[in-house]
C-alpha cells in the first residue's frame, strides 16, 4: 500500500514569491492534516481536513496560507507571499476518520521549503 | 506555552541496554499519547501509543509507560539497536478534537 505522497520534496523561493505544496493521502483515509515542522521543534498543526470539510483551521495564518481538499482526496497548501519565517518542512499527515476510533496518523516525508 | 515538553535534546545509548526517552505534559485533558519516530528527510512514523485508561502499553520492544498523577510517559526500547538511532517525538490529543500536540523530540543515537 502506497504511503502519503508530497510534492515537491524541497523548495527554494525567493521572499514574496507564492508556493504551493501537493498531498496525496492513503487510500480510504478520511482525515488530512498539514503541519508545519520548524528546525529543532515538533510538528505544529496547521489544518485538519475531514473528506472535503476544514474542521479546524484555527493554526493556519490565514492572510498568506491558503489550502483546499477538492473531493475530499489531494489537498494542496498555497503561501503567497511567502515570508522568510515561514522557511520550515510542511508535513502532509492522513488518519481514518474519527468514526472509526482511529487515532494513528501516517506523515508524508514532507516539502521542505527555503526561502531567500 | 509548551504543553508537551521532552526536556532531554539527545540521548546516547550503548547497543543492546535499554534506552528511556521521557515527556513530559502540562494539560490534564490529554488522554491519549502517542510516540512517534523520525529518520533524517522522511516524515514521522508512528510508534506506538497508550490511552489514559491504561498504565502500561508493549509492542515487541517498545514499551510506553503512563503516570498520570506526575502528568510524565515515557518510552522503553529494549535492547536497543543501532536502527533505532533517530528523533523521537511525543504527542498528546484529548477526546473529540484530533488535535495533537507535539513535543520538541530527543535525538536517540544507539552505539554499535
Amino acid at each position: 500500500e502506497a504511503g502519503v505522497v508530497q510534492s515537491p520534496r524541497y523548495k527554494i523561493i525567493e521572499k514574496k514569491q507564492p508556493v504551493a505544496f501537493w498531498c496525496n493521502p492513503i487510500s480510504g483515509h478520511n482525515t488530512l492534516y498539514w503541519y508545519r515542522q520548524n528546525l529543532g521543534q515538533g510538528p505544529e498543526l496547521l489544518i485538519r481536513y475531514e473528506n472535503e470539510e476544514a474542521v479546524d483551521d484555527s493554526q493556519l495564518p490565514k492572510d498568506r496560507f491558503s489550502a483546499e481538499r477538492l473531493k475530499g482526496v489531494d489537498s494542496t497548501l498555497k503561501i503567497q507571499p511567502a515570508e522568510l519565517g515561514d522557511s520550515a518542512v510542511y508535513l502532509c499527515a492522513s488518519s481514518l476518520d474519527r468514526f472509526q476510533g482511529a487515532y494513528e496518523q501516517y506523515f508524508g516525508p514532507g516539502t521542505r521549503l527555503t526561502v531567500t | 506555552d509548551q504543553q508537551v515538553k521532552q526536556n532531554s535534546p539527545s540521548l546516547s545509548v550503548q547497543e543492546g541496554r535499554i534506552s528511556i526517552l521521557n515527556c513530559d505534559y502540562t494539560n490534564s485533558m490529554f488522554d491519549y499519547f502517542l510516540w512517534y519516530k523520525k529518520y533524517p528527510a522522511e516524515g514521522p512514523t508512528f510508534l506506538i501509543s497508550i490511552s489514559s485508561i491504561k498504565d502500561k502499553n508493549e509492542d515487541g520492544r517498545f514499551t510506553v509507560f503512563l503516570n498520570k498523577s506526575a502528568k510524565h510517559l515515557s518510552l522503553h526500547i529494549v535492547p536497543s539497536q543501532p536502527g533505532d538511532s533517530a528523533v523521537y517525538f511525543c504527542a498528546a490529543s484529548y477526546s473529540g478534537t484530533y488535535k495533537y500536540i507535539f513535543g520538541t523530540g530527543t535525538r536517540l543515537k544507539v552505539l554499535a
